[in-house]
């Protein structure tokens, strides 16, 4: 099976400043990567995801990269806000699209004021 | 909108009792899953279906069953509850097997087994 690993497990940036999460995942036959954000007391909910075919995807203050060749991708957050407070978990489906996916072990990130 | 409910936020069980956690999805998704999360160990998958009375183990099965008599509606059975199930536990939901798709997690079940 898959294996996915995350650091760091705690995170604290000032506001305004950068942050970058990153995962490597074990089967190289992965293809599909997603990141889900959990504020407390909340259900997790996706917030970007990256197909193997691609290298980077940006949605606004949050990107995402792949190097499928190291079998690692990172989650960056630019200009991060109080509300960007949260744990971040990445994620990794081997199954060819069967959606079965190998969480990582989270990331909690608090921004500070 | 998606909407995936499940049956209780908080549930107390005395060990050995059997324990049925109920997920129900509104927007017809082939697939649902349940996880199990607790701290430092991220979420881990415990059964998952594709189909209606279709199941598959997911990473950690054992003490675990589940059925899916309905499309919408993915239960998780404790046959006999044990301390060591006591945690936070999610179902999800997603479109369509044959894609990777979004999952749509439920607010979470938080078991506590005495």
């Amino acid at each position: 099976g898959e294996n996915v690993e995350q650091h760091p497990s705690t995170l604290s940036v000032q506001e305004g400043d950068s942050a970058v999460i990153k995962c490597t995942y074990s089967d190289s036959a992965s293809n599909y990567f997603p990141w889900y954000k959990q504020e407390l007391g909340k259900r997790p909910q996706l917030i970007i995801d990256i197909r193997s075919n691609v290298g980077e995807k940006k949605d606004q203050r949050i990107a995402v990269t792949l190097n499928k060749t190291a079998k690692h991708f990172s989650l960056h957050i630019t200009e991060t806000q109080p509300e960007d407070s949260a744990v971040y978990f990445c994620a990794a489906d081997y199954t060819g699209g069967g959606n079965k996916l190998t969480f990582g072990t989270g990331t909690q990130l608090k921004v500070e004021l | 909108d998606v909407k995936v409910t499940q049956s209780s936020r908080y549930l107390v069980k005395r060990t050995g009792e059997k324990v049925f956690l109920e997920c129900v999805q509104d927007m017809d998704h082939e697939n649902m899953f349940w996880y199990r999360q607790d701290p430092g160990l991220g979420l881990r998958l415990i059964y998952f279906s594709y189909d209606v009375k279709m199941k598959e183990k997911g990473d950690i099965p054992e003490g675990y069953s589940v059925s899916r008599e309905k499309k919408e509606r993915f239960s998780l059975i404790l046959e006999s509850a044990s301390t060591n199930q006591t945690s936070m536990y999610l179902c999800a939901s997603s479109l369509d097997r044959g894609r990777n798709d979004e999952q749509y997690f439920g607010p979470g079940t938080r078991l506590t087994v005495t």
